[in-house]
């Protein structure tokens, strides 16, 4: 079963608090993306890992960092929230050959207070 | 760079309407086009893409996409929608040269019934 699964899918921060977010997916998919997604500003990428320690910042990485030290996961680190980190942060992977298909996790609601 | 453009934020349809989504790009090379769904508090799921061929491309749930070069567009439709097709559609666009995916703003198709 092709599957990208989120934890924690909620969670509560105070701010200057570290967060991890975890990602798995049990495809063997290379390619890996965190994004997070804003009323009104639709998805944004934040990090994308091409494989194993291989990651390039997206649009917005400031205030983030990852790190993929297996296929199948990818972890989204939060040092020290802002308030304005809260967001619903999705995890996406993709077989490269495959084109333009993504498959997603269903999210991390991340509230910073 | 890559840009999608859906030029409707809201859509509202009765139950066994026809609908068109509306979806326009901008890259000079190859592209992968694809659509998304959105359930309302879940992750975005793949309904269809395209990369060469037939441009009209069929995707699940009676979902279709026509791709024209001459307009930079890849709208999608449905002849006739169901109240379970009310959700936000995304429309994303890829490079062949790269694995960085552009998503449109999203479009919240509402299914009166």
């Amino acid at each position: 079963d092709m599957k990208v699964t989120q934890m924690p899918r909620y969670l509560i921060k105070r701010m200057g608090e570290n967060v991890l977010l975890e990602c798995g997916q049990d495809m063997s998919h290379e390619t890996m993306y965190w994004y997070r997604q804003d009323p009104g500003l639709g998805l944004q990428l934040i990090y994308i890992s091409y494989d194993v320690d291989s990651n390039s910042e997206g649009d917005i990485p400031k205030g983030y960092r990852v790190s993929r030290k297996k296929r199948e996961h990818f972890s989204l680190i939060l040092d020290s929230a802002k308030t304005n980190q809260t967001s619903v942060y999705f995890c996406a992977s993709s077989y490269e050959r495959s084109g333009n298909t993504l498959y997603f996790g269903e999210g991390s609601r991340l509230i910073v207070v | 760079t890559q840009t999608v453009s859906q030029s409707d934020a809201h859509v509202t349809v009765f139950e066994g309407d026809s609908v068109e989504l509306r979806c326009n790009y901008s890259y000079g090379g190859s592209i992968y086009l694809s659509w998304y769904i959105q359930h309302h508090g879940h992750g975005l799921q793949f309904l269809l893409k395209y990369y060469s061929g037939n441009p009209v491309v069929q995707g699940v749930n009676g979902f279709e996409a026509e791709f024209s070069k001459s307009d930079s567009s890849f709208h999608l439709r449905k002849a006739s929608v169901h109240w379970s097709d009310s959700a936000v559609y995304f429309c994303a666009v890829r490079g062949n040269s790269n694995n960085r995916i552009f998503f449109g703003d999203g479009t919240q198709l509402v299914v009166k019934p």
